[in-house]
């Protein structure tokens, strides 16, 4: 699978918009783009994932480059809630066998 | 709906002894996965279930790692005989939909080898 690159840290304050970037410049035209998140002493959680066209969701929005080689998870008001791990994934359509990297740790301020 | 349910949350063995971690994942998901995190590291691919035969076991360590499905329906991954470096997070996950479905973690079962 295609790698990804994404900023170790982030911080937002409560309420405001959100941006994760996610570099994938090696990705290939089948991969998929999934977003999954990991909150403190929990399993990972879906999020959002889309393949060319921007996508929404009631968790988040995520816009697609239109050369596909980076995209940007949008939490539209971040809350303390969505503190977490945030990890950009590419997958082919046929696989789950996700390659997690290190993720994005978002903190979000009160 | 319960969600995909992992059992024990936390065991911790000695060296050399055996540990068996059960996975129920969500009823009628025919994908049942096997993820870990051993200490420092990211979150790895262990193996894919489709039903009760193994997918994909490119991920598993070595051979002290046993994996079953019986009847297709709950998991039990075995580590025998435990070592120090088998420490760490074990996830759970299963999908109804291969490929793009939605996969759905359990809470993990934290093992530690002394």
């Amino acid at each position: 699978d295609a790698k990804t690159t994404q900023p170790n840290s982030m911080e937002s304050n409560e309420e405001e918009p959100v941006h994760l970037p996610c570099n994938h410049s090696t990705i290939s035209g089948t991969d998929y783009i999934h977003w999954y998140r990991q909150l403190p002493s929990q399993g990972p959680e879906y999020v959002i994932h889309g393949l060319t066209s921007n996508v929404n969701n009631r968790m988040a929005s995520l816009a697609i480059a239109e050369d596909r080689k980076s995209s940007t998870l949008i939490l539209h008001r971040a809350t303390l809630r969505d503190a977490a791990v945030y990890y950009c994934i590419l997958s082919d359509n046929y696989g789950q066998n996700f390659v997690f990297g290190p993720g994005t740790r978002l903190s979000v301020l009160p | 709906e319960a969600g995909v349910t992992q059992f024990p949350s936390h065991s911790v063995i000695e060296k050399g002894q055996t540990v068996t971690l059960r996975c129920d994942p969500i009823s009628g998901h025919d994908n049942l996965y096997w993820y870990r995190r051993v200490m420092g590291k990211e979150i790895k691919f262990l193996l894919h279930f489709v039903k009760e035969s193994k997918q994909d076991e490119s991920g598993m360590p070595n051979n002290r790692f046993l994996a079953e499905r019986t009847g297709g329906t709950y998991s039990t991954l075995k580590v025998q005989p435990a070592e120090l470096e088998d420490s760490g997070v074990y996830f759970c996950a299963s999908s109804q939909v291969l490929g793009t479905g939605e996969l759905f973690f359990g809470e993990g079962s934290r093992l530690t080898v002394l």
